[in-house]
């Protein structure tokens, strides 16, 4: 089993839904990122957070340090939202550790 | 200012040659990170930098695969007699002091080995 699971791998939504990506973690850490890998690859750094929950536009993520969990949440998604969405958790060993990634396709 | 580069953006060697991959991270930070992506796979660490030390080699495939920095800056990533499983886009980022702070990626070298 992964240390850190993601779901679902694989997403579509029609323009303006609203959208949730989950990830599970197994280890204690000390921050989750979400990242943004987009279709030519270049990976982005949505948000680091450590407890509670961050927005970011139309973007918004949770934690849940005590059940593990973390949710990345769109509003109002758009095709340009279609990407993969890696959850990755700095687990106090200088080295992060990522989950195998959400691909979202948002159609027009 | 200046993002991550990498250098080349794309690679193509025959198997058993040796290539050299490099990383020119963000001004003034001073972690550096290589990872691995294999076709259809996640992100893979393979070793972390904090200055011109690597605390952590522990994701280095095999010791064909090395890897250095010099003056706190630029990283080369080298892969000795390279096989065709080697192949797979290599990204580098960088943050400000350690991987407790963002972290900033590079576009990547897509590395062929046919």
């Amino acid at each position: 089993k992964n240390e850190v699971e993601q779901s679902p791998q694989n997403l579509t939504a029609q323009e303006g839904e609203f959208i949730t990506i989950n990830c599970s973690y197994s280890v204690g850490i000390s921050a989750l990122h979400w990242l943004q890998q987009h279709p030519g690859g270049g990976i982005v750094s949505l948000f680091m957070l450590s407890s509670g929950k961050k927005k970011h536009g139309r973007l918004i993520a949770t934690i849940n340090i005590q059940e593990k969990h973390s949710s990345l949440h769109i509003t109002a998604s758009h095709p340009r939202d279609s990407a993969v969405y890696i959850c990755a958790v700095d687990s106090n060993t200088d080295k992060l550790i990522f989950g195998t990634g959400t691909r979202l396709q948002v159609f027009p | 200012g200046a993002g991550v580069s990498q250098s080349p953006s794309n690679k193509v060697t025959e198997k058993g040659k040796d290539v050299e991959l490099r990383c020119d991270p963000i001004s003034g930070h001073t972690a550096l990170y290589w990872y691995r992506q294999s076709l259809g796979q996640g992100l893979e660490f393979l070793i972390y930098f904090q200055g011109n030390s690597a605390p952590d080699k522990s994701g280095l495939p095999s010791d064909r695969f090395s890897a250095e920095r010099t003056g706190g800056s630029v990283s080369t990533l080298t892969i000795q007699r390279t096989q065709q499983e080697d192949s797979a886009v290599y990204l580098c980022a960088s943050s400000l002091v350690s991987i407790h702070y963002e972290q900033y990626f590079g576009p990547g070298t897509r590395l062929t080995v046919t």
